[in-house]
């Protein structure tokens, strides 16, 4: 079937350490990708896209990286802030008949140790 | 920065009523979006709106909802009958351009308690 899935509900570091958070897919024809962070109480919130037409971006302390070989995507932060603690998903847009419907995997809450 | 705001922030209706909640996308934004999220669960679309109309559904979205947007700066969206199930944050979105390649801004959502 098609998903978008996490491979670990939670993940905790200590802070300056840095944090890498995994999704795979399994829909071959997606091929925009979407990071998101949700702090509590709060709606998701953008991060960083990628494009299947590459497989690494970087933005501010984050980088992505895709492998569409094994349908894998990642998250680095880099130097992990306390602030940097919420729940991150991975979104797909998955094609439908001409148009676009945004898939959300599960979320890793990321929780970073002072 | 502009934001995707929402009201009323949490909403709690009785089984069987009609709830509307409301959400003034960014302005300059042409795409909208409804999402719901059940406590401690993803995210799930349920429906995105282009020129004044629905450009694509989930079968969560049944005939008990429906969305509008009744003027140039808000869209709703309605659940007729409420059942227990629809207790969840909905959260309204907006892009500037059609899903591909563009990412989508979120309000913070309103609760849904359904008593």
């Amino acid at each position: 079937g098609e998903s978008v899935g996490l491979h670990l509900p939670t993940l905790s570091v200590q802070e300056g350490d840095n944090s890498i958070i995994n999704c795979a897919y399994s829909n071959s024809a997606s091929d925009y990708f979407i990071w998101y962070k949700q702090e509590s109480g709060k709606g998701p919130q953008f991060i960083i896209d990628i494009r299947s037409n590459m497989d690494k971006r970087q933005g501010q302390r984050v980088t992505v990286l895709l492998n569409k070989t094994v349908k894998h995507l990642s998250l680095q932060i880099a130097a992990t802030q306390p602030g940097d603690s919420a729940v991150y998903f991975c979104a797909e847009n998955r094609p439908s008949g001409g148009s676009y419907i945004p898939t959300f995997g599960r979320g890793t809450s990321l929780i970073v140790h002072p | 920065e502009p934001e995707v705001t929402q009201t009323p922030s949490h909403q709690v209706t009785q089984m069987g009523q009609e709830v509307i909640l409301r959400c003034v996308p960014i302005s300059n934004h042409l795409y909208f979006y409804w999402y719901r999220q059940i406590l401690g669960q993803k995210v799930e679309f349920l429906v995105s709106f282009y020129n004044n109309e629905i450009s694509e559904k989930s079968e969560i979205f049944d005939d008990q909802f429906s969305v509008e947007r009744p003027d140039g700066s808000n869209f709703t969206l309605k659940i007729r009958s409420t059942k227990l199930e629809d207790s969840a944050m909905y959260f309204c979105a907006s892009s500037g351009g059609r899903g591909q390649n563009q990412p989508q801004h979120f309000g913070d959502g309103t609760r849904l308690s359904i008593l």
